[in-house]
């Protein structure tokens, strides 16, 4: 089944730490997202990736880093200097071109404590 | 920039009643509209969406929505909600050409009792 997929569903972290999440997809698609969603916040964008190699800044980037070395893969890290880390993190890609939706993962819920 | 806005919250209806949802976006420009559900516990997945033709589009699950221009709005609707459509939904708005940003409203949480 193609599909986007996260890993873990639950990652729990002490401050100070950094964790990186994963994000996995096998729909062939070139563009790759990261969200954070916050109960009242709806999503808001972290980074996002257009290709291979290549990514940009979203509207609350301060505090997470990319890479994104495969066309399949897109893990985000959030480092300590992130001062509100708790939250439910999704993974979303799409195709290129504006007829496109994009397709979410299951999402990480990261606590940190 | 760019800004999406969903004015209810919070909605509680009782099964059979009609759903309408307000989706309001900022952008000038040629846009890309979505409507996307989070039911309990499972995936965001994509309701409908409209990208351009006749501004009424049809989703899954008995949805629909209106692609009004003039203001800006592309509200969600549903003759009769049952139960199973307890979720959260949120509307998306992507600019048809130059970017691959997708901006989300703040999501509106409906309960539907039985």
């Amino acid at each position: 089944d193609g599909g986007i997929t996260q890993s873990p569903k639950y990652l729990f972290r002490k401050e100070g730490q950094n964790v990186t999440l994963s994000c996995e997809q096998n729909l062939n698609h070139d563009a790759m997202y990261w969200y954070r969603q916050d109960p009242g916040q709806g999503l808001r964008l972290i980074y996002y990736s257009q290709i291979v190699n290549d990514f940009q800044k979203g509207d609350i980037a301060e505090g997470y880093s990319v890479s994104r070395e495969k066309k399949e893969s897109f893990p985000l890290t959030v480092t300590s200097a992130q001062k509100n880390p708790t939250a439910f993190y999704l993974c979303a890609s799409s195709g290129q071109g504006s007829f496109y939706e994009q397709y979410f993962g299951p999402g990480t819920r990261l606590t940190v404590t | 920039a760019q800004s999406v806005s969903q004015h209810n919250h919070h909605v509680i209806l009782s099964e059979a009643a009609s759903l309408e949802l307000g989706c309001n976006y900022s952008y000038g420009g040629t846009v890309n509209l979505f409507w996307y559900v989070q039911y309990p516990g499972q995936h965001l997945q994509l309701l409908l969406k409209y990208f351009s033709g006749d501004p009424l589009v049809k989703g899954i699950k008995g949805f629909e929505a209106e692609f009004i221009k003039s203001k800006f709005s592309f509200n969600l609707r549903k003759p009769s909600v049952q139960w199973s459509d307890t979720a959260e939904y949120f509307c998306a708005v992507k600019r048809s050409s130059g970017t691959y940003k997708y901006i989300f409203g703040t999501g509106t949480r409906l309960k539907v009792l039985a």
